[in-house]
């Protein structure tokens, strides 16, 4: 079956601007995490959604960020103002159940977002 | 907090030889641990995970073992392909929070013919 898919796969913006980050999870999963990953490192944990609910946005690192799923399956991350720390790659996962620790969690293939 | 420290790379090794990329991890609670590998080009996808003390993970000739009293999980495989070039990440979840995945910060595995 089809994975997790985001777009654009490659976003370039000036200092400043607006972006927004879409991602598709798996038809049916209930959960959904945004992680950034910066060049180099491991990804870290941005917020996570049940369904619709955004349950967990202690990892948004400053208000400028905001996420949304509105109806329990695509969700986009909105960046306002980019500075150039924001610059990493945006990653997408989804798992079928709702909080439980064993669950896999399935990525996309992450947006490279570059701001310069 | 919850943290994963794994082995620096990059590492570089002979098609055929043997590799060890060490993980140890602090947690509270009880984590499940897991293996993600990031192809060139891909995303990630997990490799293999275990869920309880003593038990090991395996999948396409790799294997970890949670170990609780070391606070380790290992990865392993007996003989490298140059297919296996990728980064591997070693992560975990526990109980507390949203459930979300703490990676280590990556290893870096070349293998050359």
């Amino acid at each position: 079956g089809a994975g997790v898919s985001q777009s654009p796969r490659y976003k370039v913006a000036k200092r400043g601007q607006d972006v927004a980050l879409r991602c598709d999870p798996i038809s049916g999963h209930v959960s959904l995490f945004w992680y950034q990953q910066a060049l180099g490192q491991g990804p870290e944990f941005l917020t996570y959604f049940q369904n619709e609910a955004q349950l967990d946005k202690s990892g948004l690192p400053s208000d400028r960020f905001f996420a949304e799923r509105p109806e329990g399956s695509v969700s986009t991350l909105k960046i306002q103002r980019t500075q150039q720390e924001d610059s990493a790659v945006y990653l997408c996962a989804s798992s079928r159940r709702d909080r439980v620790p064993s669950d896999t969690q399935y990525f996309g293939p992450g947006t490279r977002l570059t701001v310069l | 907090g919850d943290s994963v420290t794994q082995m620096e790379g990059p590492v570089t090794l002979s098609e055929e030889a043997f590799l060890t990329i060490n993980c140890t991890y602090t947690a509270t609670g009880y984590p499940s641990l897991f293996w993600y590998v990031q192809y060139p080009g891909e995303g990630l996808q997990l490799l293999l995970k275990a869920t309880k003390a003593d038990d090991k993970g395996s999948n396409k000739g790799f294997e970890a073992t949670y170990r609780k009293e070391t606070t380790s999980f290992h990865l392993e495989k007996g003989s490298v392909q140059v297919s296996d070039s990728a980064v591997y990440f070693c992560a975990l979840t526990t109980g507390a929070g949203s459930y979300q995945l703490t990676f280590g910060k990556g290893t870096k595995l070349s293998v050359i013919p």
